[in-house]
C-alpha cells in the first residue's frame, strides 16, 4: 500500500525556519512527481512546491517563492521542505502528494495525513 | 494565473442527487480532477480525468466537463456524504497546479 507520512510541523516564530519531512513507502519513490500542499485553519487546500522524479524541474507557488525549498532523496525516498523567513500566514497543514504517473496533469493520488506549521510569537 | 471557482455551499436531500460546479475558463480543455475531504481527514481523490473513478470510489461519484464549467455529480447522497469538495487543474502557463476554493456539502 503506497503511504506517504509527513514529519517535522511545529510551533516557530515569524521569521523562523522549519524544515519539514515527507517518508514514502509502498510504491518506487523515484518514479513519482512530489508536492507540497498546505491548508490553513478552516481554509481551502493551496498547491505550494513541485518537485520532478529526477529533481528538476523545481516549481513554488509565489506566496514561498524565495523563501521555501523543495528537495528529495530518492534513494532514501523521502521528500523535505525547506521553510525559511516564515509567516504568520504560513501557518498551516502541509500535506505531501504524490502526483499520478502520466505527467503535470495528472491528479494528486496519494496524501499524507498531514503536519501542521503555526507560526506565532 | 488560471483561477477556478466553486460555490462555498451546496445542500441536498437525502437520497438526491448533489452536483457540484467548477467553473474557469475553457476548462473543458483541461483535466479535472476532484477530491473529498471529510472533517479531520487528509483529501481523496474521487474523480480523476473530468470522469474517471479511481479504484475503490463508488459509482454514485461522476464527473463531467464542458465550455466553462466542470460538475462533480453524487447520487443518492448520504450523510457519509458530508464534506468539502476540491476541483483541482495544472495550468501550463505558470507550471502551477490550481485549486478551487472547495464546497462544503451538507445534506439536509
Amino acid at each position: 500500500e503506497a503511504k506517504l507520512v509527513e514529519s517535522g510541523g511545529t510551533l516557530v516564530q515569524p521569521g523562523g525556519s522549519l524544515r519539514l519531512s515527507c517518508a514514502a513507502s509502498g510504491f518506487t519513490f523515484g518514479d513519482f512527481n512530489m508536492n507540497w500542499v498546505r491548508q490553513a485553519p478552516g481554509k481551502g487546500l493551496e498547491w505550494v512546491s513541485f518537485i520532478s522524479k529526477s529533481g528538476s524541474p523545481i516549481y513554488y507557488a509565489e506566496s514561498v517563492k524565495g523563501r521555501f525549498t523543495i528537495s528529495r532523496d530518492n534513494a532514501m525516498s523521502s521528500l523535505d521542505l525547506q521553510m525559511s523567513s516564515l509567516r504568520v500566514e504560513d501557518t498551516a497543514l502541509y500535506y505531501c502528494a504524490r502526483l499520478g504517473s502520466s505527467g503535470p496533469t495528472d491528479a494528486f493520488d496519494i496524501w499524507g495525513q498531514g503536519t501542521m506549521v503555526t507560526v506565532s510569537s | 494565473s488560471y483561477v477556478v471557482t466553486q460555490p462555498a455551499s451546496v445542500s441536498v436531500a437525502p437520497g438526491e442527487t448533489a452536483r457540484i460546479t467548477c467553473e474557469g475558463i475553457n476548462i473543458g480543455s483541461k483535466s479535472v480532477h476532484w477530491y473529498q475531504q471529510e472533517p479531520g481527514q487528509a483529501p481523496v481523490l474521487v474523480i480523476s480525468y473530468d470522469f474517471l473513478r479511481p479504484s475503490g470510489i463508488p459509482e454514485r461519484f461522476s464527473g463531467s466537463a464542458s465550455g466553462n464549467t466542470a460538475t462533480l455529480s453524487i447520487s443518492s447522497v448520504g450523510a457519509g456524504d458530508e464534506a468539502d469538495y476540491y476541483c483541482q487543474v495544472w495550468d501550463p502557463r505558470s507550471d502551477h497546479w490550481v485549486f478551487g476554493g472547495g464546497t462544503q456539502l451538507t445534506v439536509l
